[in-house]
């Protein structure tokens, strides 16, 4: 089995201030990781995606995350966030042996000017 | 990444009548997409998995004959929602599976049952 957890709803941080989005998760295997983010009104876009290597992992738009396996957690991470940053963050998890992902609830992010 | 299209992005309909969604992968072959059901409250909610040339897998709860989903070929799926009421207005999302596990979106659709 698999889950992820993102233990907050909402996220508010000033514009210019590093911002940290956080997620754990369990796998019973090895796990693949991603970071995708959603406007609104759209669909969601990836961001980026932990495999296998290095555990600081780099993506889209600046951002970056850190897999860490003691911790069993993938904290996404910026550090300077944009009022244009503001959006919903969903991090996923997938086992190497499993069909699919799943998701956490997302965490919605707002970045004040 | 590759593109996902997903059409329409918008659809009104009375209840009882049917609507179609498609969901296309544009720039490579998708074996397997998933259907999505977002409600307001943001959580994403996984409806089935769509394998091209089979049946799709149903997660629990999800009625089958109420959302017939189609994977004819490796760049359609297709989520038909039959007889709909008003409580399956929502936004509907679909992803086609890359490797290794990567998933690309489509930019939903938003359905209202009116």
């Amino acid at each position: 089995a698999q889950s992820v957890a993102q233990p907050e709803d909402q996220v508010n941080v000033a514009e210019g201030n590093p911002l940290t989005v956080k997620c754990t998760y369990s796998v019973s295997g090895n796990p693949y990781l991603f970071w995708y983010v959603q406007y609104p009104n759209r669909g969601l876009q990836f961001l980026l995606k932990y495999i296998t290597g290095d555990n600081l992992v780099k993506g889209s738009y600046g951002f970056e995350a850190e897999f860490n396996k003691s911790q069993t957690s993938f904290h996404l991470k910026k550090p300077s966030a944009l009022v244009s940053d503001s959006a919903l963050y969903f991090c996923a998890v997938k086992d190497t042996n499993a069909g699919k992902s799943t998701f956490g609830d997302g965490t919605t992010l707002t970045v004040k000017p | 990444g590759a593109v996902v299209s997903q059409h329409p992005s918008r659809v009104i309909c009375k209840s009882g009548t049917s609507v179609k969604i498609e969901c296309r992968s544009l720039d490579f072959q998708a074996t397997t997409m998933f259907w999505y059901r977002q409600f307001p409250k943001q959580s994403l909610m996984l409806m089935a998995t769509s394998n091209e040339g089979s049946k799709a897998t149903y997660e629990q709860g999800v009625e089958k004959d109420k959302f017939l989903i189609n994977h004819a070929s490796l760049t359609l799926s297709t989520l038909t929602v039959t007889s709909a009421h008003p409580e399956d207005s929502s936004f509907y999302i679909c992803s086609a599976q890359g490797e290794p596990g990567e998933l690309f979106f489509g930019e939903g659709s938003r359905l209202t049952v009116l």
